[in-house]
């Protein structure tokens, strides 16, 4: 059974930092691309981020170029999304999900940017 | 980027009787390895996103025969045959045709009247 759990998520004032993770397990991590979706309070879905098996190709949405990184530790099974300069606007739930068509997903973790 | 348009916004339905949501995408689906990259995905209230349906009409394992996806090109369909209670929720078109990025729909609400 797939099982993903993210962690990392608070409390951070605007231009703050939060390191999230997202532990894999029930398939075979190593060989499956990974991408980080959000959801604001009371929102839709939004795909933040994507990263392929080894690594060597990454992709973002536009609004978060240059503040967030996305990567991945396949030795330990771990995704991980970097996020610097942090807005208000980046507030909500952090998701992540198995493959380029998101076929399973964490339970979530809650960032809240505010002063 | 391609734009997912769902409609309607919020969908009332009576227990038993069928629903249906409209996905329309601002460009063709269709790829050109011949597979077409739209998805499906439930939110039940308070749960995370669950995935239903893949290119347009295939149902993940677990999911009930009730739900259906059709359609191809810029216009699809996901049908309840029959709404349960368990339904309600809000359902996500996606597309991973054309990216980056992958785009969601807005959303559909799916409620009992």
């Amino acid at each position: 059974e797939v099982h993903l759990v993210e962690s990392g998520g608070g409390l951070v004032q605007p231009g703050g930092s939060l390191r999230l993770s997202c532990v894999a397990s029930g398939f075979s991590f190593s060989r499956t691309w990974m991408t980080w979706v959000r959801q604001a309070p009371g929102k839709g879905l939004e795909w933040v981020a994507i990263i392929k098996e080894n690594g060597g190709e990454k992709y973002q949405v536009d609004s978060v170029k240059g503040r967030f990184t996305i990567s991945r530790d396949n030795a330990k099974n771990s995704l991980y999304l970097q996020m610097n300069n942090l807005r208000v606007e980046d507030t909500a739930v952090y998701y992540c999900a198995t493959g380029s068509d998101f076929w399973s997903w964490g339970q979530g973790t809650l960032v809240t940017v505010s002063s | 980027d391609v734009v997912m348009t769902q409609s309607p916004l919020s969908l009332p339905v009576t227990l038993g009787q069928p629903a249906s949501i409209s996905c329309r995408s601002s460009q063709s689906l269709a790829h050109r390895d011949g597979h077409t990259y739209l998805n499906w995905f439930q939110q039940r209230p308070g749960q995370s996103p669950r995935r239903l349906i893949y290119e347009v009409s295939k149902r993940d394992s677990g999911v009930p025969d009730r739900f259906s996806g059709s359609g191809s090109g810029t216009d699809f369909t996901l049908k309840i045959s029959r709404v349960e209670a368990e339904d309600v929720g809000v359902y996500y078109c996606m597309q991973h045709t054309h990216w980056p990025p992958w785009t969601f729909g807005q959303g559909t609400r799916v409620e009992i009247k």
